[in-house]
């Protein structure tokens, strides 16, 4: 059984830093990439960034671009998510989430995803 | 910029319901690379169309995608109460980024 377990949300100034963890199992995690995907309270999905199976491939979007790091240890199945800077705007609850690769179309979705962890940013 | 959802869509139960997904040529419209998920409240959300039309193994086939101009479309048919939920497209681009459609909130009445 595929699982996705973030920790490490919580409380924080604006300015401050947080890491995000997520630790997977039931699927061979160097193999596939992951995303970090965020959700504002009552708002829609943002992607936040990825990275390849072998820790290449690192993008990010817009809005964290500069502030955020995303790396993964594939010995310890584990995806992480550096935040810095943080600002009130960052407040949303976290997901990490596996990607599946497309071969007829090229290209990758989200097919699994973890339960989310709550990062909330306030003075 | 987010891709375009009508803010919600309600029918009644065994009717069906389409929520539209519109964005530019570079995104939903011009891709073959979008997906949707479903939400409901409190939970992570779950991949049920992938490549416009395609479903994961476990979906039901009461989900369905179609693609016309730069417009995705989902379409519930046969609609059932416990699809009462939010649903968000999602485009794949060549820059290795995505785009996440504002999200549809489906009532069932």
């Amino acid at each position: 059984e595929v699982q996705l377990v973030e920790s490490g949300g919580g409380f924080v100034q604006p300015g401050g830093s947080l890491r995000l963890s997520c630790e997977v199992s039931g699927f061979n995690f160097g193999t596939y990439a992951m995303s970090w995907v965020r959700q504002a309270p009552g708002k829609g999905l943002e992607w936040v960034s990825v990275i390849g199976g072998s820790g290449g491939g690192i993008y990010y979007g817009d809005s964290v671009m500069g502030r955020f790091t995303i790396s993964r240890d594939n010995s310890k199945n584990t995806l992480y998510l550096q935040m810095n800077s943080l600002r009130v705007e960052d407040t949303a609850i976290y997901y990490c989430a596996k990607e599946w690769y497309s071969s007829s179309s090229g290209g990758d979705y989200f097919d699994y995803w973890g339960q989310g962890t709550l990062v909330s940013v306030s003075s | 910029s987010a891709l375009t959802q009508p803010r919600s869509v309600s029918g009644s139960p065994g009717q069906s319901v389409a929520i539209s997904c519109t964005g530019p040529s570079s995104d939903a419209g011009g891709s073959d690379r979008v997906a949707w998920y479903q939400q409901h409240p409190g939970k992570a959300p779950k991949f049920i169309i992938y490549d416009v039309t395609k479903r994961p193994p476990g979906v039901p086939d009461r989900f369905s995608g179609s693609k016309s101009g730069n417009t995705a479309s989902l379409t519930i048919s046969g609609l059932q109460a416990e699809d009462e939920a939010d649903y968000y497209c999602c485009s794949f681009t060549g820059t290795y980024t995505f785009v996440f459609g504002t999200g549809t909130k489906v009532t069932v009445l």
